[in-house]
C-alpha cells in the first residue's frame, strides 16, 4: 500500500492564482481531512469528509474548496490564492469505528504565496 | 480555537532520561491520541487512549488520561537521539454529525547524545 500520498510537494503561487492539491489513499478509509500547519500553531482542521459525497468545514475553512467523489480521492482547492495561505498542507485519513481512530497522514505539500 | 494544548513547548533532555509531556482539553473527548512529526515530514500515530481508559503503554512510551482534569500525559521512557520529534497531543470528537480531530500547538523534544 502507498498510504497516504500527496502531490505537488513543493508549490509557488502568486496571489489570486487557482490551484489544486491532491490527495489520495488507498486504504479504502472513510474519512479523509485537511490540515494546515502554521510555525508554532499546530495542525489547524480546514476540511473533512466522512465519505464520498459527504464533506463538512473544519476550523478555518475560508478560501478552501474541497469534493469528494471517490472514496479515494480528496482534493483541496485553492480558489484565489493569498499570502495568508502560505503553509504546509498535510492531509490524512482513517477508518470510522467508534469514533476517530488513527489518522494516517501524507507527507505534506508546502505552498508559498507571493 | 484549538483544544489540545500541550506542556512545555521545548523540552531538552540527556539520552536516557525520561521525557513527559502534558496536554490539556476543554470539551468532552471520545479518545485522545499522540503523534510524533519528525522536522519537515508528516506526522505518525503513537498512541491512542478512549475516555473510559486511565493508562495505556506501547513499547516506550506511557500514556495517561484523567478526564475529570481534562489532561493527559506522554511518558517516553529511557529517550534516545531518535526521540527527538515534535509531540502532538489530538483530541477527538463525534457526534451530532460532527467528525473531528484538534490537535495542540505541540511540544518539541530534543534529546542530546
Amino acid at each position: 500500500n502507498a498510504g497516504v500520498t500527496q502531490t505537488p510537494k513543493f508549490q509557488v503561487l502568486k496571489t489570486g492564482q487557482s490551484m489544486t492539491l491532491q490527495c489520495a489513499q488507498d486504504m479504502n478509509h472513510e474519512y479523509m481531512s485537511w490540515y494546515r500547519q502554521d510555525p508554532g500553531m499546530g495542525l489547524r482542521l480546514i476540511h473533512y469528509s466522512v465519505g464520498a459525497g459527504i464533506t463538512d468545514q473544519g476550523e478555518v475553512p475560508n478560501g478552501y474548496n474541497v469534493s469528494r467523489s471517490t472514496t479515494e480521492d480528496f482534493p483541496l482547492r485553492l480558489l484565489s490564492a493569498a499570502p495568508s495561505q502560505t503553509s504546509v498542507y498535510f492531509c490524512a485519513s482513517t477508518k470510522r469505528g467508534l469514533g476517530i481512530n488513527e489518522q494516517f497522514f501524507g507527507p505534506g505539500t508546502r505552498l508559498t504565496v507571493l | 480555537s484549538q483544544q489540545g494544548e500541550e506542556d512545555p513547548q521545548a523540552l531538552s533532555i540527556q539520552e536516557g532520561e525520561n521525557a513527559t509531556m502534558n496536554c490539556s482539553y476543554k470539551t468532552s473527548i471520545n479518545n485522545l491520541q499522540w503523534y510524533r512529526q519528525n522536522s519537515g515530514r508528516g506526522l505518525v500515530h503513537l498512541i491512542l487512549i478512549r475516555s473510559n481508559e486511565r493508562e495505556k503503554h506501547s513499547g516506550r512510551l506511557r500514556v495517561t488520561l484523567d478526564t475529570s482534569k481534562k489532561s493527559s500525559s506522554l511518558l517516553i521512557t529511557a529517550s534516545r537521539a531518535a526521540d527527538t520529534a515534535s509531540y502532538f497531543c489530538a483530541r477527538a470528537y463525534s457526534g451530532a454529525g460532527s467528525y473531528q480531530l484538534t490537535f495542540g500547538k505541540g511540544t518539541k523534544l530534543s534529546v542530546i547524545p
